[in-house]
């Protein structure tokens, strides 16, 4: 355990229906990513929060996604209108700063039918 | 754009050998990577990481070869456990904040 929580752990929709996941990273983290790996490769990065700010966005992050950290601790990903391609693992990571290592939770794994 | 992949996706080793984990990038400009551990079901898990300012680092029964000459990066595992299965990913960052992931090498540690 790596003090970084996610929930839910799993998480099945409907193709069309909203989904939020929140993240709890260790508690003296001011910087928080998410991820998404899908089976057979590697986590691909999605954004990343430096306190409350969402300071870097990757491509991957369509405009249906939308993550938030109010408070700068725990964080939220919504995504809305879930397609079949959006199932996979949702990750979150914490760090102290940058070039710290970065402390995964266990994920948040969706699967849209 | 950055990438990382790795040499072979399977690796089999016998309980009590070494394993050596290879791994390929193609950025120049990376200035740390890092080797996570990934069991089913669950996040990655840090084993090591390494500067680009460093060529070797070592830890509890793990160690890091790095050699920017080639882009290659290494992880090795000595006295290899049966808990040691699982996927093993490198990943490099760029200056930038998030890492870039390669593929994973699965390792099967046979008893």
């Amino acid at each position: 355990d790596t003090g970084v929580s996610q929930n839910p752990r799993h998480k099945i929709t409907k193709r069309g229906q909203n989904v939020t996941f929140r993240c709890d990273p260790i508690s003296e983290h001011n910087r928080l990513y998410w991820y998404r790996q899908t089976l057979g490769q590697g986590p691909e990065f999605l954004t990343y929060f430096q306190n409350e700010a969402q300071l870097e966005k990757s491509r991957l992050l369509s405009d249906r996604f939308s993550a938030e950290r109010p408070k700068g601790s725990f964080s939220t990903l919504e995504i809305q209108r879930t397609e079949q391609g959006d199932s996979a693992m949702y990750l979150c990571a914490s760090s102290l700063r940058q070039g710290n290592e970065q402390f995964f939770g266990p994920g948040t794994r969706l699967t849209v039918l | 754009g950055e990438s990382v992949g790795l040499h072979l996706p399977t690796l089999s080793v016998q309980e009590g050998d070494n394993s050596i984990i290879n791994c390929a990038y193609s950025n120049s400009a990376s200035d740390y990577f890092i080797w996570y551990k990934q069991e089913s079901g669950k996040g990655p898990q840090f084993i090591i990481d390494i500067r680009s300012n460093m060529d070797k680092r070592q830890g509890q029964r793990v160690t890091v070869l790095l050699n920017k000459t080639v882009k290659h990066l290494s992880l090795q595992i000595a006295a290899t456990q049966p808990g040691d299965s699982a996927v093993y990913f490198c990943a490099e960052r760029t200056g930038a904040n998030n890492l870039f992931f390669g593929t994973g090498t699965r390792l099967t540690v046979i008893p």
